[in-house]
């Protein structure tokens, strides 16, 4: 299957700094990626998709301007986490999708992140 | 309501058996309809898509009612290996890939 790289797979910051997560689609284009967070025992909640060149749409309770998308290109998507907090230690997953007559999702491998 | 409802088990059964997993959708214009496998602290992992006229894969047989906006998983002869979360995953027809919560299974010696 079509490969997709998240990095980094784990990450510890400090309370009230910014941590940048990286998704990369290393073998086609992704026109559309999506980030997910994940609490332990929890399921993956949405928190937003984003089209390539353009502004990601959040789901609702999500807030855009502590959670930053960026998705400059079609191989690249980026999360930053601003002004961390320790309730948003999760698990972070990105998925990327190829184009809309491609239905699967391939995901990253996640990052964890601790906020201390 | 939720828009991708699971039952979240645990399911806790013995090997060989049968196991069936429903995920009911809120929304009936949604246009694909997938299983995704997560094993614990991993990325979820496609198990399989889910056709209008049911699909077979191996042990493993999806079947989608439009209808009634569910979906099923069945899995026969149940190995040890399938322990695991199931998640239940739904494109609706604005692209988005909804989760449900995932049923956990444990398939025991």
């Amino acid at each position: 299957g079509a490969v997709v790289s998240q990095h980094p797979s784990r990450v510890i910051c400090k309370s009230g700094t910014s941590v940048k997560i990286e998704c990369r689609s290393l073998d086609f284009q992704a026109t559309t990626m999506f980030w997910y967070r994940q609490f332990p025992k929890q399921s993956l909640m949405l928190m937003a998709t984003s089209n390539e060149g353009s502004k990601a749409t959040y789901e609702q309770g999500v807030e855009k301007d502590k959670f930053l998308i960026n998705h400059a290109s079609l191989t690249l998507s980026t999360l930053t986490v601003t002004s961390a907090h320790p309730e948003d230690s999760s698990f972070y997953i990105c998925s990327a999708r190829a184009s809309s007559g491609h239905t699967e999702a391939f995901f990253g491998q996640g990052t964890r992140l601790t906020v201390v | 309501r939720k828009e991708v409802e699971q039952d979240p088990g645990p399911f806790n059964v013995p090997e060989g058996a049968t196991v069936a997993f429903n995920c009911t959708y809120s929304n009936s214009a949604s246009q694909s309809f997938f299983w995704y496998r997560q094993d614990c602290r991993k990325e979820p992992k496609l198990l399989m898509s889910v056709y209008s006229s049911g699909n077979e894969d191996g042990r493993f047989t999806a079947q989608l009612n439009r209808a009634s906006q569910y979906i099923s998983l069945l899995i026969r002869d149940s190995k040890l290996s399938d322990s695991a979360t199931y998640l239940c995953v739904v494109r609706s027809s604005a692209s988005k890939i909804i989760f449900g919560s995932g049923t956990r299974l444990s398939i025991r010696p």
